[in-house]
C-alpha cells in the first residue's frame, strides 16, 4: 500500500528557532500533499495544501510566513516552522493522495506525524 | 465548514456495536472514514463516494445517505482494537481532496 514517510517524528527546539519537517510519498507520485495540524483531543485542522512547482494554499487564519511550504518534487514536501513560540507546540501530520486514473477513489495516506515541542 | 459527528464518545464493552455519525448541511462530494490510536497517525477506513452507497470490511461498514449530507460507520462486534478517535473527513464538490474533518467519537472498548 502507498506510504508517507514522516521526519522527524519529535522535535524539541528552544523558542525563535526553526524547525523544518518533511513529508515523502516513497511509493507513488503525489501533485498534492496537505498539512493539518492537531491539538490535544482535538481534530485535524488543514493548514495548507501543497502543490508539486507552485505556491502553497493556506487556510484562512494560517500565517504564510511562518509556515513555510515546499513541494519542490513529487514525493517530498517540507513544512518549515519560523521562529517558534510555544503556541506552535502541535502535532503536525501530512498527508497525501496518490494520482492516476482512479486517484477519485483513492484515501489520504498519512505520516505517522511529527510532534513540536517549542519550550 | 466543518461536518458535526456524534456522538462524541461512546464506550463499550468487547462485542457490542456502535454507530457514529457524520453530518453536513450541504452536500458532499465524497465521505472519508478514519481511526486514530493516540499519538499515531489517522489510519484509513473507507471512502464513500455515491448517495445510497453501503460498504464494509471485516465488521466495519459505513453508509452515505441519497442526498450525500449524512454517513454512519458501523462497528459489529467490537473487538478491543477497534478502540480510539474516528474521524470523517468531508470533500465538496472540486475540493481536490481537500478534506476536513468532524471533531471526532472517541471509542472506547472495554474487555
Amino acid at each position: 500500500g502507498a506510504v508517507v514517510s514522516q521526519h522527524p517524528s519529535w522535535v524539541i527546539c528552544k523558542s525563535g528557532t526553526s524547525v523544518k519537517i518533511e513529508c515523502r510519498s516513497l511509493d507513488f507520485q503525489a501533485t498534492t500533499m496537505f498539512w493539518y495540524r492537531q491539538f490535544p483531543k482535538q481534530s485535524l485542522m488543514l493548514m495548507a495544501t501543497s502543490n508539486e512547482g507552485s505556491k502553497a494554499t493556506y487556510e484562512q487564519g494560517v500565517e504564510k510566513d511562518k509556515f513555510l511550504i515546499n513541494h519542490a518534487s513529487l514525493t517530498l514536501s517540507t513544512l518549515t516552522v519560523t521562529s517558534a513560540h510555544p503556541e506552535d507546540s502541535s502535532f503536525y501530520i501530512c498527508s497525501a493522495k496518490s494520482v492516476g486514473p482512479n486517484s477519485y477513489n483513492s484515501p489520504l495516506h498519512f505520516g505517522n506525524g511529527t510532534r513540536l515541542t517549542v519550550t | 465548514q466543518q461536518p458535526v459527528q456524534s456522538p462524541q464518545a461512546v464506550i463499550l464493552r468487547e462485542g457490542e456495536d456502535a454507530v457514529i455519525n457524520c453530518s453536513s448541511s450541504k452536500a458532499l462530494y465524497s465521505v472519508h472514514w478514519y481511526r486514530q490510536k493516540h499519538g499515531e497517525a489517522p489510519v484509513f477506513l473507507m471512502i464513500l463516494l455515491k448517495g445510497g452507497e453501503q460498504k464494509g470490511h471485516d465488521k466495519i461498514s459505513a453508509s452515505f445517505n441519497e442526498k450525500k449530507q449524512q454517513s454512519s460507520l458501523y462497528l459489529t462486534a467490537s473487538q478491543l482494537s477497534y478502540s480510539g478517535t474516528y474521524f470523517c473527513g468531508t470533500e465538496k464538490e472540486t475540493s481536490g481532496s481537500r478534506l476536513t474533518f468532524g471533531e471526532g467519537t472517541q471509542l472506547t472498548v472495554n474487555p
